[in-house]
């Protein structure tokens, strides 16, 4: 079946730092794939998707890019807010999401 | 633009009990979709519903069953609890369409189930 790879954490970072986050997905197929964000106490919020090979996603100064060779997903900010600290989750799929097991990022001031 | 509503938000039940959740989705949404969410497993899915038909199930034991209505409003029932179950429940929904998945799904804010 359909799995997703996803660096665990958690991922501690000072404020105005670099930020990726690998994801890699394997399945049937190509996907389409998304960056789910979870902050403390609420449901999740998409934060990003690519639905073809070389798309790129992009929100909230977050990119990810859908690369075929490599079927990786990988989030990036270029400067990370203290307000970005919650649990960031990769998935994709179709008719029902196959997630990673989630990153904690944690961004002190 | 109402989002997707789950209720109820808590709920605490013995084991060997049954339960049902209750999740409303954005209006012109077909698809339902729920998902478990544990500190150990993270998040796996559960079963998809579009049109009132199960269209995809994740690996989980028959306790776990689900329907979806003419309005694609959507429940989800656990018999016979075991503490195990334990876990935060989420609904999204998801707009109709051949890749129902390339318009992302919107999740509600999840159901917290605690089995005593």
């Amino acid at each position: 079946g359909d799995s997703v790879t996803q660096m665990e954490g958690p991922v501690t970072l000072s404020e105005e730092a670099f930020l990726t986050i690998n994801c890699t997905y394997t399945a049937t197929g190509y996907p389409s794939l998304f960056w789910y964000v979870q902050y403390p106490g609420e449901g999740l919020q998409l934060l990003l998707k690519a639905t073809k090979a070389d798309d790129k996603g992009s929100n909230k100064g977050f990119e990810a890019t859908y690369r075929k060779e490599t079927t990786s997903f990988h989030l990036e900010k270029g400067s990370v807010q203290v307000s970005d600290s919650a649990v960031y989750f990769c998935g994709g799929g179709a008719d029902g999401l196959t997630f990673g097991k989630g990153t904690h990022l944690i961004i002190q001031p | 633009k109402a989002g997707v509503t789950q209720t109820p938000r808590y709920l605490i039940k013995t084991r060997g009990q049954q339960v049902t959740l209750s999740c409303s989705p954005i209006s012109g949404h077909r698809s339902v979709s729920w998902y478990q969410q544990t500190p150990g497993q993270g998040l796996q899915f559960l079963f998809e519903y579009f049109s009132e038909t199960q269209r995809n199930k994740g690996n989980f034991p028959g306790r776990f069953s689900g329907r979806q209505f003419s309005n694609s409003r959507s429940e989800m029932n656990v018999s016979t609890l075991e503490l195990g179950d334990s876990a935060l429940y989420l609904c999204a929904s998801s707009l109709s369409g051949a890749s129902v998945s390339n318009y992302g799904y919107t999740f509600g804010s999840g159901t917290r189930l605690t089995v005593v």
